[in-house]
């Protein structure tokens, strides 16, 4: 009955690696999305999984980002060969429903890549 | 192109007063809106959101109000209290098209 949780919580990697982070929506929730927080920014809106239909990605910054949701449950957000502008905070929210239900947040994880 | 904008980047408010939080949109399609509010560390948490039919929400402390044809909400906060201080992200929906402003960082001083 938790909320939403988000592992690792913090990440430090070197250029070039890859990453993955994981979302452990709230149980019941349909739709999760994943955004991003650099410094001193505003959320940045990756991408969009509902239901069992196709993920809207049109946020993703490059092709070097992918995300799946297994069994429309967990979520993995996946940056291959990462880059220092990649560093930010990565924040998982999942609603009930959809778009306009309220969007409840997980704690983020902190991605640092030296 | 910022299509949702937060122009004062932080606000400091003395406590019991009024805080007043404006945003700015510029996509006519939104017609939900919603403030969330983040602590350091936390992620954003919600606080109250109006749909695009009415022009004022009321949650206990929190007032939301939409102008449509101004392109403009705000959200007041009275009394402010300490524990408010926070940084307020404006955000906006128009079908899967959601947006989140920069956010302002309000400080409510003792």
């Amino acid at each position: 009955g938790a909320g939403v949780s988000q592992s690792p919580s913090n990440k430090v990697t070197e250029k070039g690696k890859d990453v993955e982070l994981r979302c452990d929506p709230i149980s019941g929730h349909t739709a999760l999305y994943w955004y991003r927080q650099s410094l001193g920014q505003g959320l940045e809106f990756l991408i969009y999984f509902q239901g069992n239909s196709a993920p809207d990605k049109s946020g993703l910054p490059s092709d070097r980002f992918s995300a799946e949701r297994t069994g429309g449950s967990v979520s993995t957000l996946t940056i291959q060969r990462t880059q220092q502008e990649d560093s930010a905070v990565y924040l998982c929210a999942s609603s009930l429903v959809g778009f306009q239900e309220t969007q409840y947040f997980g704690p983020g994880t902190r991605l640092l890549v030296l | 192109d910022q299509q949702v904008k937060q122009n004062s980047p932080s606000l400091s408010v003395q406590e019991g007063r009024i805080s007043i939080l404006n945003c700015d949109y510029t996509n006519s399609m939104f017609d939900y809106f919603l403030w969330y509010k983040k602590y350091p560390a936390e992620g954003p948490t919600f606080l109250i959101s109006i749909s695009s039919i009415k022009d004022k929400n009321e949650d206990g402390r929190f007032t939301v109000f939409l102008n449509k044809s101004a392109k403009h909400l705000s959200l007041h906060i009275v009394p402010s209290q300490p524990g408010d201080s926070a940084v307020y992200f404006c955000a906006a929906s128009a079908r899967q098209n959601f947006v989140f402003g920069p956010g302002t960082r309000l400080s409510v001083l003792p």
